[in-house]
């Protein structure tokens, strides 16, 4: 099944304790994208990945990393958690511009809660 | 920027109602247009992806029509079921295809 698969789907942590949040398509997809969602907010983007080692940032990027050493994965990373990154974390992904098809798959989705 | 604006923001309806959601957006070079659903606390799942040089797109009792000219976008449910109740999601994407700006959703509820 073509899918995007994130995990954890549920994190609590502390305040400062690194974490990973590891995204993966298997559908040969070369642009991958990370979002938050919070109440009032809505869907904003974090980093985005046009492909392999190439990163940029989205609009909301500060105390997040990324990286992209293959295709098919695109780790979110928090060096030093703070509670206002709270929220819930989507995964997306989507073939390159131009070819049949090419909207957008969601991942599943990480509620993840700083304490 | 981009902004994406959802309206109505909440709508209830009887089950078996036609119904109309609404999307424009500010930015008219966008390269397509894509309605995801999203139950409570879940992802999104993708239900139609309308492309700049197309006029709608069909799914089942679901139609979504496109009007990139006066920066306009539909989601026409027929014959609504409860199962349909979900926040309904519009999404554009720009001509560089580096993001999606998304609008607030509107949250629909279908009564039995």
């Amino acid at each position: 099944e073509a899918q995007v698969t994130q995990n954890p789907r549920y994190l609590i942590t502390v305040t400062g304790k690194k974490l990973t949040v590891t995204c993966s398509q298997n559908m040969n997809h070369e642009y991958m994208s990370w979002y938050r969602q919070d109440p009032g907010l809505g869907l904003r983007q974090i980093y985005y990945s046009m492909n392999v080692e190439v990163t940029d940032k989205g609009d909301v990027p500060e105390g997040y990393k990324v990286s992209r050493k293959e295709k098919r994965n695109f780790p979110l990373i928090l060096e030093s958690p703070s509670p206002n990154q709270t929220s819930l974390y989507f995964c997306a992904s989507r073939r390159r511009t131009g070819e049949t098809g090419s909207g957008y798959t969601f991942g599943s989705g990480t509620r993840l809660t700083v304490v | 920027k981009q902004e994406v604006t959802q309206i109505p923001a909440a709508l209830s309806v009887p089950e078996g109602e036609n119904l109309v959601l609404n999307c424009s957006f500010t930015d008219s070079a966008i390269y397509n247009l894509q309605w995801f659903r999203q139950d409570p606390g879940k992802g999104l799942t993708s239900l139609l992806l309308i492309q700049s040089s197309q006029r709608e797109q069909t799914s089942g009792r679901l139609n979504a029509s496109l009007d990139k000219s006066s920066g306009r976008s539909t989601l026409y449910i027929a014959a609504s079921q409860p199962g349909d109740s979900a926040t309904y999601l519009c999404a554009v994407s720009g001509a560089g295809r580096r993001a999606l700006t998304f609008g607030s959703g509107t949250r629909l509820q279908v009564q039995p």
